[in-house]
């Protein structure tokens, strides 16, 4: 059981290209998530989805696009990437209670970990 | 809004003694609360969550936290570490009906001395 997955594992990037972090869950789960991971701040919470064809932004969404084709997938595009923009970033997904909403739940993948330089 | 604070950013304590993880955390509505672990390069996994049954909950590999609503606190707890504990610990809160809205505290490492 694969749970979430996420490609690359480690990238390097110049400022202002542009790249596709993948992420994929064999869960069936209807909520997908980004967060971005930095040093003493925590997680925060970049773009997440309730469903295919839904998505919505988080705390910090500048600078990155999302979209869920289907429910499996939901990858994050950086557009022209930044110094700023370099952090580890996770993927989770979790189950959803109907009208309720996600559990809380998440099911992280293990991140992918961006340097822009 | 909600958020959450987490009292220290690293904590270290002796194997076979006592662990406390302090979280505070503010909130307009009653909140869902959860402690999560992230092990060396790895993502993070669910210790334990608070939903508005038993404010005691108790979580895996021997962890449990209280809910305090007249501190407006969360701490996790451990009666006796072990080596295997050594990790990162994060504090999140949400609304209840809004955990796609997970927000995080900055995060404990706890070390763990022989």
């Amino acid at each position: 059981n694969a749970g979430v997955t996420q490609t690359p594992k480690f990238q390097v990037l110049k400022t202002g290209q542009s790249m596709t972090l993948q992420c994929a869950q064999d869960m069936n789960h209807e909520y997908m998530s980004w967060y971005r991971q930095d040093p003493g701040m925590g997680l925060r919470l970049i773009h997440y989805s309730v469903g295919a064809g839904i998505t919505d932004q988080g705390e910090v969404p500048n600078g990155y696009n999302v979209s869920r084709s289907t429910t499996e997938d939901f990858p994050l595009r950086l557009l022209s990437a930044a110094p700023s923009q370099t952090s580890v970033y996770f993927c989770a997904s979790s189950y959803s209670m109907g009208a309720y909403g996600p559990t809380g739940e998440l099911f992280f993948g293990e991140g992918s970990r961006l340097t822009v330089l | 809004a909600q958020s959450v604070t987490q009292l220290g950013s690293h904590v270290s304590v002796s194997e076979g003694a006592l662990v406390l993880l302090r979280c505070n955390y503010s909130s307009s509505v009653p909140p869902y609360l959860f402690w999560y672990v992230q092990y060396p390069n790895q993502g993070l996994q669910l210790l334990l969550k608070y939903t508005s049954a038993a404010t005691l909950v108790k979580g895996i590999n021997g962890f449990e936290a209280e809910f305090k609503k007249s501190e407006t606190s969360f701490h996790l707890t451990k009666p006796s570490a072990h080596m295997s504990d050594a990790a990162e610990y994060f504090c999140a809160v949400s609304k209840r009906g809004g955990a796609q809205k997970l927000v995080f505290g900055q995060g404990t490492r706890l070390t763990i001395n022989p």
